[in-house]
Order: C-alpha cells, then structure tokens, then sequence
C-alpha cells in the first residue's frame, strides 16, 4: 500500500534556529495537511494545502510557520525561529478527495525536539 | 470551534473480551467520525469511519455507532487480540473545513 514519507525521524534543533520538516505525500493525493502532537496530548490540526495554496489553517499555524510544495513530489513545513512549546511530534497527511471525501494516509512523523 | 472528548484514557481488556472507547462531540454540524490507530512509533492509520446519515457500521471485528442526537459516537473491537494493542483516537470533521478534530486518545492494552 502506498505510504507517506516523512524526514527526518527525529530533528534536535537549539531555540531561535530555523527547522524544515520534510513530507512526500502519496504521488495521486492532491490535499496535504500538517498535524502535531505534543507528548500526552491530542493530535492537533495546524495547516491543510490544496492546489497551491493554504486552504485552512488553526490558530497555533502564526507566522513563525510557513508551507511549501517546491516540486511535483515534496511538502515542507518550516519554523522559522524554533521556540520551546515547538517540541512536538509533526505529522504529514495527504488525501485523495479531502478529509471527509476520501480517508487521511498519516506518516510516521517526525519528533521535533527544541533545546 | 469543534471539540471532541474520549474515554477512558486507558482500558485494559482480557484477550478475546471487547473493548468500547467513547467519544463525544460539540459541534452538531459535524458529519464525518474516523476512529484512528496509532501504533508505536507509526502515524495514526484510519481503521473505521461513519458519516452522519448512518447509525451503525462494521468491518470484521471492528464496529462504530453513531448517535446524532445525544451527539456521541463509539468504538467497539470485539474478540481482542494482542494486536489490538495500540492508542486509538476517535476524530470529528464538519463539512467546509479541512480539518479533523481529535480526541485525546484511550491507551488499550490487551492482556494476554
């Protein structure tokens, strides 16, 4: 079955720098959504992607956060200056249809850890 | 906005006995509930989903009802295998947001 691909696995990063998480969604999906989670808690919304351009986004996606689909394949999410309350697990999510229209394939994640 | 709450946290079940993780919803406009699995160290994989017109659905060992009304949606695994052991999140979507809000999760664990 096909799967998204999330790198890298884990990323450590000290406050203030800039991370870039990568995403290859499923190659035929054409909506693409970051979600995280923080240790204990619930899975949270931040961001959903569709031809090009931010289609929804939640209140925790401010400007410190930014996505981009540079090439047919890849989606990235950046933190331009990392702070502590960023450490999370990020996942990626691609769809078909729309996450109501077709089911969400998730990626192992990646965990974010802010020092 | 949406807000979705699930019980218990945790659940600890005898092999082959069932398991019923509840969650409820706030937001009556909501009309699509997955209920996801989470493995260690995997995303959440959707394992059953039910839209708004239907009260009931199966696959296999796995069923989710549906009450509009009370605003309330379950999860029933019967005959529990060791595998079944795993977080699952149940999630609400409303129609015209892109978005799915989760639950907080029920750790199960099936005894052996």
């Amino acid at each position: 079955e096909p799967e998204v691909t999330q790198t890298p696995s884990h990323q450590v990063t000290q406050m203030g720098q800039e991370v870039i998480l990568r995403c290859v969604p499923i190659s035929n999906h054409l909506y693409f959504y970051w979600y995280r989670q923080i240790l204990g808690q619930k899975v949270e919304f931040l961001v959903s992607f569709y031809n090009n351009e931010i289609s929804e986004k939640s209140e925790i996606f401010d400007d410190q956060f930014s996505v981009e689909r540079p090439d047919g394949s890849n989606f990235t999410l950046k933190i331009r200056s990392t702070k502590l309350e960023d450490s999370a697990m990020y996942f990626c999510a691609s769809s078909k249809q729309g996450a109501a229209n077709e089911k969400l394939f998730f990626g192992s994640g990646t965990q974010l850890s802010v020092l | 906005g949406e807000n979705v709450e699930q019980h218990p946290s945790t659940l600890s079940v005898q092999e082959g006995d069932s398991a019923v993780i509840k969650c409820t919803y706030s937001d009556s406009a909501s009309n699509y509930f997955p209920w996801y699995k989470q493995e260690l160290g995997k995303g959440p994989q959707l394992i059953i989903d039910i839209r708004s017109n239907v009260g009931e659905k199966k696959d296999q060992r796995i069923a989710v009802t549906l009450n509009k009304t009370a605003k309330h949606f379950s999860l029933h695994i019967t005959e529990t295998q060791p595998e079944d052991s795993a977080v699952y999140f149940c999630a609400a979507y409303t129609f015209g947001n892109e978005k799915l809000t989760f639950g907080t999760g029920t750790r199960l664990t099936i005894i052996p």
